[in-house]
């Protein structure tokens, strides 16, 4: 039973396009995570949310748009798509931050999302 | 501004041997030092972690060893396997930061028989 899932897995889509990316946990997490991975391998932060209330928000371009229904659920909507979103996405999850240090992120499989 | 650095970008390492790989931080106010190992195709998996309040930490073949007055970190593979051949990234938070990782650039492991 997969523990952070995300669809589609692979995406192929023309600029301008609208796309979204659904994500579901099962782990009982209240925090969930957007993550952008590059070409070359780099991992960085879009956006995360605790029980559906946006905590972190990187510098994104207005055209991704996070979305949660509920705690359980964390989904990336990208408007006019660029060339230069083309990534893999992944979404994530963790148990809320209480005092100092981390809590392990667990992250899905990654969505490709391929702009032509 | 690239927080973590991490190096070497790749490395081949025999099977048996020892896969050292390093990463350096400026941010003071991390207190949070994850390693990360990703296999083709898959999400990053939590491998080990550390907080600074020790100067290392162990389980089972992987180490990892933290110097705070230098602000570097390292993570050490004993006994490479082939099974071990993946990309690994060092990565930091901060109590304040919102559980936010900062990942180094990668470091992409190959293990030969």
């Amino acid at each position: 039973d997969t523990a952070v899932s995300q669809t589609p897995k692979y995406l192929v889509t023309q600029m301008g396009n609208d796309k979204s990316i659904k994500c579901e946990q099962n782990l009982g997490h209240d925090t969930m995570y957007w993550y952008k991975q590059d070409s070359k391998k780099f991992l960085k932060i879009m956006f995360s949310y605790n029980n559906k209330e946006l905590i972190i928000n990187e510098t994104v371009p207005n055209r991704f748009s996070p979305k949660s229904p509920d705690k359980a659920h964390l989904n990336l909507h990208i408007n006019s798509l660029e060339l230069g979103d083309s990534a893999v996405y992944f979404c994530a999850s963790s148990h809320p931050l209480l005092g100092g240090g981390g809590n392990t992120i667990y992250f899905g499989e990654g969505s490709w999302l391929t702009v032509v | 501004q690239q927080q973590v650095k991490q190096s070497p970008q790749s490395l081949i390492v025999q099977k048996g041997g020892i896969s050292i790989i390093n990463c350096a931080y400026e941010n003071t106010a991390f207190d949070y030092f994850p390693w990360y190992q990703q296999f083709p195709g898959k999400g990053p998996a939590l491998l080990i972690a550390i907080r600074p309040d020790v100067s290392e930490k162990k389980e089972g073949r992987f180490t990892i060893s933290f110097n705070k007055s230098a602000k570097q970190f390292s993570l050490h593979i004993m006994d490479s396997q082939p099974g071990d051949s993946a990309t690994y990234f060092c990565a930091a938070s901060s109590a304040g930061g919102g559980n936010k990782l900062t990942f180094g650039t990668g470091t992409q492991l190959k293990v030969e028989l």
